[in-house]
């Protein structure tokens, strides 16, 4: 059955330093694309970054980028020179293979910026 | 600016009332979705809605309703039935293309509380 797995349900990085963010999937879909969201404690679900399957390259948004490895199903979102900013839940999402209509999320990876 | 207007941002919930929460879009889009979330947890499906007047059951329906009469406009109702409406209600609009790359875009939230 389709299911995103994100195993790191607290995250600390300090100020100005790299995090990756793991998020592996499983999917018989042939085609199909990664989301990422990123919730700050004011509620609000902004989306960051997609990534197709059928991209060549590595998807990259500002300080945003995805570690793309579609034989191992992961899609890991490597957030560069930490601000404190950044502090919020993070969800990776797919839409449902069985109907495009829906969309299935992760359950959240929470990450704390320490200044 | 386009984008996903909910109201109210508050809302308190007497026993056995019924509410209606807002969500407004500008965006064009086709398709809308009602989530609801509870505290650190992830994104539940209540109801999505592809066309106007016509909408699905999501994974959590029961005790909520919706109607879809305007394709900017996809109210959700918290039925006196729902017995634990207190959670974070976020409002998501996307394209609807037939192809897993179209993100959704969501609205601020509404938080519900029960008196």
């Amino acid at each position: 059955a389709q299911k995103i797995t994100q195993t790191q349900p607290g995250m600390f990085v300090q100020e100005k330093e790299a995090v990756t963010l793991d998020c592996t999937y499983d999917t018989s879909d042939p085609s199909y694309g990664l989301f990422w969201y990123k919730q700050p404690s004011s509620g609000e679900m902004i989306f960051l970054i997609y990534q197709g399957s059928y991209d060549q390259q590595n998807a990259t948004e500002g300080r945003y980028s995805l570690n793309f490895q579609k034989a191992r199903k992961s899609a890991n979102l490597v957030i560069s020179a930490s601000q404190l900013g950044d502090s919020a839940m993070y969800f990776c999402a797919m839409r449902d293979e069985t109907s495009y209509d829906k969309v299935i999320f992760g359950p959240g990876t929470s990450l704390s910026v320490i200044p | 600016d386009g984008g996903i207007t909910q109201s109210p941002k508050y809302l308190f919930r007497k026993e056995g009332q019924n509410v209606t929460l807002s969500c407004e879009q500008n965006l064009n889009h086709d398709a809308m979705y009602w989530y609801r979330q509870d505290p650190g947890q992830g994104l539940r499906l209540i109801y999505y809605s592809q066309i106007v007047n016509d909408f699905q059951k999501g994974d959590i329906a029961e005790g909520y309703s919706v109607s879809r009469e305007k394709k900017e406009s996809f109210p959700l109702t918290v039925t006196s039935a729902q017995k634990n409406p207190t959670a974070f209600y976020l409002c998501a609009s996307s394209i609807v293309s037939g192809y897993s790359n179209q993100p959704q875009h969501f609205g601020d939230g509404t938080r519900l509380s029960i008196l």
